[in-house]
């Protein structure tokens, strides 16, 4: 069974560029969600998505959005970067009746 | 406020003996709590889970104990391995699972030979 598959898996953008990060969960996974990790953090939550809909929302401000596909695919956005959105993202999926959280190994962000 | 700490931010122990790594949480209301290994660029690796109804889950040379009313949980690796050596986090996670999940800060474990 193919793990969680992050793409790409690194990204480099200057201020101000928008960024799309790509996430295909591992098969039969409804439910996506998206952290941010930056150096010496632990994950900070961006949102979770379950059958295409947004279910909850971490503490991040509009610039950040997502969006999932019929098939569970899911997508996150980033308009108009700053210095401070330089991140590892991360994806991770999960059944919803098996209490397991599966990451992929991210996309590393990096603006300049 | 973070309601998810590892107060320890690193550990060293000694090859074959007993790692702790603690985690305290603040909102009574999670309902289950996973350990994850993480090695630097990838993502993290499912370790461990327990639920908010149990107090003890064991896989391996890992267990996990959860202390409700001191909401404390607290992961035993043993014995510690070099391979074992990485950053480890602690979540907390609501219903439906995976909900808004928090994570802490980490615990860089050292396993010397």
């Amino acid at each position: 069974k193919a793990g969680v598959t992050q793409t790409p898996r690194y990204l480099i953008k200057t201020r101000g560029q928008q960024v799309t990060l790509s996430c295909s969960p591992i098969s039969g996974h409804r439910s996506v969600s998206w952290y941010q990790q930056t150096p010496g953090q632990g994950l900070q939550f961006l949102f979770e998505y379950f059958s295409e809909t947004q279910r909850n929302k971490g503490n991040f401000p509009g610039r950040f959005s997502g969006r999932q596909f019929s098939n569970s695919r899911s997508e996150m956005n980033v308009s108009t970067l700053e210095l401070g959105d330089s991140a590892l993202y991360l994806c991770a999926s999960s059944f919803t009746t098996n209490e397991k959280l599966f990451f992929g190994s991210g996309t590393q962000l990096s603006v300049l | 406020d973070q309601q998810v700490k590892q107060n320890s931010p690193s550990l060293s122990v000694q090859e074959g003996r007993i790692s702790i790594l603690n985690c305290d949480y603040t909102n009574s209301m999670f309902d289950y709590f996973l350990w994850y290994k993480k090695y630097p660029a990838e993502g993290p690796t499912f370790l461990i889970s327990i639920s908010s109804i149990k107090d003890k889950n064991e896989d391996g040379r890992f267990t996990v104990f959860l202390n409700k009313s001191a909401k404390h949980l607290s992961l035993h690796i043993v014995p510690s391995q070099p391979g074992d050596s990485a950053v480890y986090f602690c979540a907390a996670f609501g219903v439906p699972f995976p909900g808004k999940s928090t994570f802490g800060d980490g615990t860089t474990l050292t396993v010397k030979p």
